[in-house]
């Protein structure tokens, strides 16, 4: 199927720990995204990445880090996380960094107790 | 101000009614305009984009645009409960999308 994908669905995890969330997308997009979606559904974006350059850098705390293997590939990499990191991560992809049609994933939860 | 704002709802029209939705920006450079709509606990998928002023419609969906007044509205004709869901407005102003809160449309049968 083609799609942008996410592992793992959902993820819970203690304060103060490093966890990783992955993204592929086979559409043969150039551009990706990071979104989070908080308790109240708000969705903002994070990062994003272009061929793998990054071209969007919301004020997003340190601990989240953002890479780019390739342009098929963002992952996302989040050190000591804390309660407020609890929220529904989502990745999307572009053809290009245009008002172009943004394709979502199937999202993860990320619960930090 | 919020960048763009929209009622949270919940807003419950009876089936077959028209449910309309609102969406208002502040950045005037604003050149594209999107709804999603979002199933609880699914990702959000795109259903209209609108770049001009005046009307688009694709189905039972019409999307509003008008530049002046900074307002995007979708009204859905006919509505059917597997309408219910919210919907995300979002506005592009320069390389990023960003999104309104959401309205939380109920259609009931």
């Amino acid at each position: 199927d083609t799609a942008v994908s996410q592992t793992p669905k959902y993820l819970v995890t203690q304060m103060g720990n490093d966890k990783s969330i992955k993204c592929e997308q086979n559409l043969g997009h150039d551009t990706m995204y990071w979104y989070k979606q908080d308790s109240k559904k708000f969705l903002k974006i994070m990062f994003s990445y272009n061929n793998k350059e990054l071209i969007i850098n919301e004020t997003v705390p340190n601990r989240f880090s953002p890479k780019s293997p390739d342009k098929a590939h963002l992952n996302l990499h989040i050190n000591s996380l804390e309660l407020g990191d609890s929220a529904v991560y989502f990745c999307a992809s572009s053809h290009g960094t245009g008002p172009d049609e943004q394709y979502f994933g199937p999202g993860t939860r990320l619960t930090v107790t | 101000q919020k960048e763009v704002e929209q009622n949270s709802g919940p807003l419950s029209v009876p089936e077959g009614a028209i449910a309309s939705l609102n969406c208002t920006y502040s950045d005037r450079g604003s050149q594209s305009f999107f709804w999603y709509r979002q199933y609880s606990g699914k990702s959000p998928e795109l259903i209209m984009f609108i770049y001009s002023n005046g009307d688009k419609e694709d189905g039972r969906f019409t999307a509003q645009l008008n530049k002046a007044s900074q307002y995007v509205s979708l009204l859905i004709r006919d509505s059917q409960p597997s309408d219910s869901a919210t919907y995300l407005c979002a506005v592009r102003p320069g390389g990023k999308l960003i999104f309104g809160q959401g309205t939380e449309l109920s259609v009931k049968p």
